[in-house]
């Protein structure tokens, strides 16, 4: 099945600096890679996805880049707000049709 | 916030017990995702339900099991509650014949003692 490590689990970042996070996954056939972010005590919210017909999408501060041959894919949040801070989860859907695979997910925290 | 509901917020249970959750889908949604998250941890893929067939299942036992509705909603049940089971259960609705994204509902708590 598939497999998704994501990478750092921890991510302290200065406001207005920008933060990177990076997802790897294993099965080839997956074609669909959400974002989710994650609030204490909240639901997971969809922040950005990207489909494996495109390589980079952007939704002003957050942007997702997608490399299928190397079998990874990354989330860029840029000018970083105290509102950021969350933890974020990748995800892929390596059961196909958007049963989704989730890595371990990153907690990230803007520093004031 | 989605238009995804679940009930209950919060379910206290022994080991042994069984327990059913639900939720609602999000109108215009055929297909209904279930997902363990444990705490510190990514959600977990149990089932998915698509127009009241299973659809696919992740590396859970035969004590997990659900239903869909006509109307979409879906069930979530556990037989033989145990300590492990203590997590989010985070359901998700999407429609698959549009492949849209998946929009999760605000979850139950389920802590067995």
């Amino acid at each position: 099945g598939e497999n998704v490590e994501q990478h750092p689990s921890t991510l302290s970042v200065q406001e207005g600096d920008s933060a990177v996070i990076k997802c790897t996954y294993s099965d080839s056939a997956s074609n669909y890679f959400p974002w989710y972010k994650q609030e204490l005590g909240k639901r997971p919210q969809l922040i950005i996805d990207i489909r494996s017909n495109v390589g980079e999408k952007k939704d002003q501060r957050i942007a997702v880049t997608l490399n299928k041959t190397a079998k990874h894919f990354s989330l860029h949040i840029t000018e970083t707000q105290p509102e950021d801070s969350a933890v974020y989860f990748c995800a892929a859907d390596g059961f196909g049709n958007e049963k989704l695979t989730f890595g371990t997910g990153t907690r990230l925290t803007i520093i004031p | 916030e989605t238009g995804v509901t679940q009930s209950p917020t919060h379910l206290i249970k022994t080991r042994g017990q069984q327990v059913t959750l639900r939720c609602s889908s999000q109108s215009g949604h055929n297909t209904v995702s279930w997902y363990q998250q444990a705490l510190g941890q990514g959600p977990q893929f149990i089932f998915q339900y698509y127009r009241e067939e299973e659809n696919g299942r992740g590396n859970f036992p035969p004590r997990f099991s659900g239903l869909q509705f006509p109307n979409y909603s879906s069930e979530l049940n556990v037989n033989a509650l145990e300590l492990d089971d203590s997590a989010l259960y985070l359901c998700a609705s999407s429609n698959r014949d549009r492949a849209d994204t998946q929009y999760f509902g605000p979850g139950t708590r389920l802590t067995v003692l």
